[in-house]
C-alpha cells in the first residue's frame, strides 16, 4: 500500500522557519520525482516545488517561494524535504506532498499525502 | 510566472455535460504543458484525474475526458453524477515549474 505521510506542520512566527518532512513508502521513491503543493485556508490549491529522482540534482519553485524555500530528499529514509525559511503569513497553508513522476509513464502525480498544516503568526 | 486561467464556478445537470477549460497568459495551451486535472473535495487531498492532456489513471470514472479545445486545456464531464460536485484544478508546466489555476467550484444540480 502506498502512503506518503507529511509531518512538521505547527505554528512559527513571522520570518521564522520550519521544515515539513514527507515519509514515503510502497512505491520505488529513488525513482520518483516528488513535489509540494500548498493551500490556504479556503483557497486554491498552488504549486510549490519539485525535485528530481536519484540524487535530486534538478529543483523547481513556484515564484512565491523562490530564494524562500528548499526541497531535498533522502532516499536511504525515503523521505523528502521542504525548508521553509523567511516565512510570512500568506505562507500559511495546508502542505500537500504528492509522487511528481514515478519511473513509467502512467505514473504521473498519482499519489497525496493527507497534509501537515503550517501556520505562520505572532 | 505564467497565470493559468480556470472559470470560477459551473453548474450541470446530472447526466448532463460540462466542458471545463484551463488557459494559459503565455498563449496558446499545448501538449507541452503536459496538462494535469484534479479533482478536490472539502477536507480531501486532491487526486489526479487526468495527466498529460488526455491520460486517466486507473481510478478516474470514465465520464471525465481531457483534450486540448480553442488553445487551451480542456476536461469535459459527460453525464455527471451528484458525486462530481467538487472543486476542480488543472496545472501546466512551464520546462519545470508547474503552475494551478484558480480551480473550477462544479456544482451539480
Amino acid at each position: 500500500e502506498v502512503q506518503l505521510v507529511e509531518s512538521g506542520g505547527g505554528l512559527v512566527q513571522p520570518g521564522g522557519s520550519l521544515r515539513l518532512s514527507c515519509a514515503a513508502s510502497g512505491f520505488t521513491f529513488s525513482s520518483s520525482w516528488m513535489q509540494w503543493v500548498r493551500q490556504a485556508p479556503g483557497k486554491g490549491l498552488v504549486w510549490v516545488s519539485r525535485i528530481s529522482s536519484d540524487d535530486g540534482s534538478y529543483a523547481y519553485y513556484g515564484d512565491s517561494v523562490k530564494g524562500r524555500f528548499t526541497i531535498s530528499r533522502d532516499n536511504a529514509k525515503n523521505t523528502v524535504y521542504l525548508q521553509m525559511n523567511s516565512l510570512r503569513a500568506d505562507d500559511t497553508a495546508v502542505y500537500y506532498c504528492g509522487r511528481d513522476k514515478g519511473p513509467i509513464p502512467r505514473e504521473r502525480s498519482d499519489y497525496w499525502g493527507q497534509g501537515t498544516l503550517v501556520t505562520v503568526s505572532s | 510566472q505564467a497565470v493559468v486561467t480556470q472559470e470560477p464556478s459551473l453548474t450541470v445537470s446530472p447526466g448532463g455535460t460540462v466542458i471545463l477549460t484551463c488557459g494559459s497568459s503565455t498563449g496558446a495551451v499545448t501538449s507541452d504543458h503536459y496538462p494535469y486535472w484534479f479533482q478536490q473535495k472539502p477536507g480531501q487531498a486532491p487526486r489526479t484525474l487526468i495527466y498529460d492532456t488526455s491520460d486517466k489513471h486507473s481510478w478516474t470514472p470514465a465520464r471525465f475526458s481531457g483534450s486540448l479545445l480553442g488553445g487551451k486545456a480542456a476536461l469535459t464531464l459527460s453525464g455527471a453524477q451528484p458525486e462530481d460536485e467538487a472543486d476542480y484544478y488543472c496545472s501546466l508546466s512551464y520546462s519545470g515549474p508547474r503552475v494551478f489555476g484558480g480551480g473550477t467550484q462544479l456544482t451539480v444540480l
